[in-house]
């Protein structure tokens, strides 16, 4: 089955670092990919998504990069502040036997601090 | 504040009750989801609701019975909940019908506690 899954479980940087998030895949059926920030309280929150006809897709502060070939997916947040503190899940639309279900990845959270 | 709304945003239940978890979307999306969410997990699909008709049951318990009422409302009936089904359940919406094509939007859940 499809299994999203994240190298770091815990990321911490200083305010106005750039923060880098990991993701690794393993249905390479999968051809759409989600990132969702999730905080406290709340439900998870689109932030970027990029198609597997892509390799890079730039969003306010926010960089996808999507690597096929060994199946991994990273999201690049620019000049980190405090409210970009959260969890933040990859997510993908799954091929194969789960044809067309969103799956999320583990999480990681980001702590920023001031 | 998110487009999907949840009620109610939080729910305490014995056992024995009858409760019932609401969603509600008027964006004109045509698929509807539900999550459930453990604490310090991801969410988890449980069903799918594609032009009002269930397209996916992920082997839920029957404790558990979702609803489609019209395009833009959702519900999860719960009766003879246990313990363990604590957690966060999330609704989710889509534009177009399932599989989607486009990214889910998320309503802030309803925080369940079975007592």
């Amino acid at each position: 089955g499809e299994n999203v899954g994240l190298h770091l479980p815990t990321l911490s940087v200083q305010e106005g670092d750039n923060s880098i998030i990991n993701c690794a895949y393993s249905n390479s059926a999968s051809d759409y990919f989600i990132w969702y920030k999730q905080e406290s309280g709340k439900g998870p929150q689109f932030i970027i998504d990029i198609r597997s006809n892509m390799d890079k897709r730039q969003g306010q502060r926010v960089t996808v990069l999507l690597n096929k070939t060994v199946k991994h997916l990273s999201l690049q947040i620019a000049a980190t502040q405090p409210g970009d503190s959260a969890v933040y899940f990859c997510a993908s639309i799954a091929g194969g036997t789960s044809y067309g279900k969103l799956t999320f990845g583990q999480g990681t959270i980001l702590t920023v601090h001031p | 504040d998110t487009e999907v709304t949840q009620t109610p945003k939080h729910l305490v239940m014995g056992m024995t009750n009858k409760k019932s978890l609401k969603c509600e979307q008027h964006m004109g999306h045509r698929a509807m989801y539900w999550y459930k969410q453990k604490a310090k997990k991801p969410p988890e699909l449980m069903f799918v609701y594609s032009y009002e008709k269930l397209s996916i049951n992920e082997s839920v318990p029957s404790r558990f019975s979702p609803e489609c009422p019209n395009s833009s409302l959702l519900n999860l009936h719960l009766h003879a909940l246990q313990p363990e089904d604590s957690a966060l359940y999330l609704c989710a919406s889509s534009q177009d019908g399932f599989p989607p094509n486009s990214p889910l939007h998320f309503g802030n859940g309803t925080r369940l506690t079975v007592t």
